[in-house]
Formats: C-alpha cells, sequence, structure tokens
C-alpha cells in the first residue's frame, strides 16, 4: 500500500526566504507525485505535478526515486504562498486516479 | 472557468439518520471521486466511479455508503445510517482520464457534514 508523509504540520517563513515543504512517500511502483494547495476559504487545486516538471508560481518539485521524497521548493517566499499545502501520490497500474494525500503543511509567510 | 460545485454546504444531522451529499462534476469529465477529511486528519480516498460502475474503493466505503449518478450530472454519496464517527468535510472531485497528464483532479467546495 501506498504512503505519503509531510513531516512538519506547520512551516512559517520570511517574505522573501527560501522555504521547502518536504514530502516523502512509499511505493514499490511507479507513482506519480502531486502537490495540491489549499487558499484560506478556497477548494483543493492543483499546484503541479512531478511528470510536466513545470514550475508554477515559483514552485518546483523534483522527484528524488532514490530519497523517495518530492520536495516542493520556492526560492523567495511571498505572503500570498500561505496556504496549506498537500503532497499527493496516485500509484501506476489499475488505480483509477486514486489520490493518497499527505497529512499537509501549513505555510504561514510572515511580511 | 467550468467548477465542481457540491450542496450542501453544510449538512447537520442525527445519528442513524441517512444522508445524501450532492455534487455536480465538470460536464466533459468521466471520473468521480469522493474524499473526507476529518478535522485535523489528512484527506482519505473514499470511492472513485467510472461508466457507472464503482472503480475502486477503500475500506472506509463499507456498506454504509453508496454513490449514484442518476442523471448524468449528478453525482451523489449517500451514508445509510450515519455514525458520529462519519462527521468530516466531505469532498467531489472530478478528472477528464487517469493517468499522466490527464489525473488532473478538480475538487468541489466541499460539505461540512455534522452528525449529532
Amino acid at each position: 500500500a501506498q504512503r505519503v508523509t509531510q513531516p512538519e504540520k506547520l512551516l512559517s517563513v520570511f517574505k522573501g526566504a527560501p522555504v521547502e515543504l518536504k514530502c516523502n512517500y512509499s511505493y514499490s511502483g511507479s507513482p506519480e507525485l502531486f502537490w495540491y494547495v489549499q487558499y484560506s476559504r478556497q477548494r483543493l487545486q492543483l499546484l503541479l505535478r512531478h511528470i510536466s516538471r513545470e514550475s508554477i508560481k515559483g514552485f518546483t518539485a523534483d522527484l528524488n526515486k532514490g530519497e523517495t521524497s518530492f520536495h516542493l521548493k520556492k526560492p523567495f517566499a511571498q505572503e500570498e504562498d500561505s496556504a496549506m499545502y498537500y503532497c499527493a501520490l496516485v500509484a501506476g497500474g489499475t488505480s483509477y486516479g486514486k489520490l493518497t494525500f499527505g497529512q499537509g503543511t501549513i505555510l504561514t509567510v510572515h511580511p | 472557468e467550468p467548477e465542481v460545485t457540491q450542496t450542501p454546504s453544510h449538512q447537520v444531522t442525527q445519528m442513524g439518520q441517512e444522508v445524501i451529499l450532492r455534487c455536480v462534476p465538470i460536464s466533459n469529465h468521466l471520473y468521480f471521486y469522493w474524499y473526507r477529511q476529518i478535522l485535523g486528519q489528512k484527506v482519505e480516498f473514499l470511492v472513485s466511479f467510472y461508466n457507472n460502475e464503482i472503480s475502486e474503493k477503500s475500506e472506509i466505503f463499507d456498506d454504509q455508503f453508496s454513490v449514484e449518478r442518476p442523471d448524468g450530472s449528478n453525482f451523489t454519496l449517500k451514508i445509510r445510517s450515519t455514525k458520529l464517527e462519519d462527521s468530516a468535510m466531505y469532498f467531489c472531485a472530478s478528472s477528464l482520464m487517469t493517468g499522466t497528464l490527464y489525473n488532473e483532479q478538480f475538487f468541489g467546495p466541499g460539505t461540512r457534514l455534522t452528525v449529532l
């Protein structure tokens, strides 16, 4: 069975500082990894996925299969980045898109 | 931009009562999901639905739960006899396809279910 771990429940940084939200996973096959974000009073939305290797809102995430990690990084945090961030995994094969979520990290960016 | 909608936003019910949570997925999407989040815990998968049948379900999705797509637009989650531990936020999601680039799931705003 797959599992996603986000070790930090809360993360506080100052505006302009680098930020890294940690995500580790366990899954024996080839997973698809995602970061979802939930801003205050908004719905869960996809931030980025590993397969497209893109940068969204200045965030990047690299899948490290050796360390089974998918950490989310941004070099200069902005106040509008304050939100709940969820790392999620979809197992390959016959899993019909079932997302397995981590516990979430609340990011607060102080002015 | 099309969005997933859910009704009601908040449902309060007595233990043992049946509840139906409603969702309208994005119109051209083919895959539908229910997740739930108990307060302070992680978002958990309940069930996925494709081509008018359940594709996958979790251990949580026992005989008390059922899903239906009654009319080609709505997607419902029914809990037959609610328990206190069913109190949670329930999220509906839909996606165009599964796998690779098409597996973006679009989430509704959620229904908060409170069982008294």
